[in-house]
């Protein structure tokens, strides 16, 4: 069955500190990847994706994410954190079957 | 203006009433989507729609109808609610046509509905 874990629940670092949030999924086939983004009071805001090639994505917002295919993870990555980030993170996979399956969510708190 | 607009943002109601929730998107886009979100669990599917004549379930449609009115607005029912339909409520869009699961989907700001 397909399903994705987010294993972090919620995660609390200090500003300009690094931050890496961890997704796991099961999938038979090549799955599509995303992270998704959800500001308080917000819906969701895609991050960044993966499909094929480079296993290192660049998104937006300064975020990247890394595919090993060998540890079926897609865990995202941020070099220095800003106040700002104080979100809800959401990983997400997807195939052709137009359906995406979302992680539970990773609640991050950002200190200054 | 917002691309995926929802209506309305929030509700409060009444076990066994009738509810209606509406997605309206200015984006052009074929397929329409409502998920609801809860706390731990994430955002699970309700009803996709790949255009107006076409509508499918997700997986948890018990207790949901949908209408797709246009291309432009996907409406979500609850016909009685029941207090564990208590969530957050999330339209979404995406382009059709060949480019398969490679595009965006795009969320509206989602509906908080209280059923008491």
């Amino acid at each position: 069955a397909q399903s994705v874990t987010q294993p972090d629940i919620h995660i609390t670092v200090s500003e300009g500190a690094s931050l890496e949030l961890r997704c796991n999924y099961s999938y038979g086939a090549t799955p599509y990847l995303f992270w998704y983004v959800q500001s308080p009071g917000q819906g969701l805001q895609l991050l960044l994706k993966y499909f094929s090639g480079d296993t290192l994505v660049q998104g937006i917002k300064g975020f990247e994410a890394e595919f090993k295919r060998s540890q079926s993870s897609f865990n995202l990555r941020k070099p220095s954190v800003h106040w700002s980030d104080a979100a809800e993170y959401f990983c997400a996979v997807g195939a052709r079957t137009d359906k995406l399956i979302f992680g539970t969510g990773t609640r991050l708190q950002v200190f200054p | 203006d917002a691309d995926v607009t929802q209506t309305p943002r929030n509700r409060i109601t009444k076990t066994g009433k009738r509810i209606m929730l509406e997605c309206s998107q200015t984006k052009g886009h074929d397929r329409m989507y409502w998920y609801r979100q809860d706390p731990g669990l994430g955002l699970r599917l309700i009803y996709y729609s790949f255009d107006v004549k076409d509508i499918n379930k997700g997986e948890i449609s018990d207790g949901y109808s949908v209408s797709r009115q246009a291309q432009a607005k996907f409406s979500l029912s609850l016909e009685s609610a029941i207090p564990n339909q208590t969530a957050l409520y999330f339209c979404a869009t995406r382009r059709g046509g060949t480019s398969g699961l490679t595009d965006t989907q795009y969320f509206g700001p989602g509906t908080r509905l209280t059923v008491l």
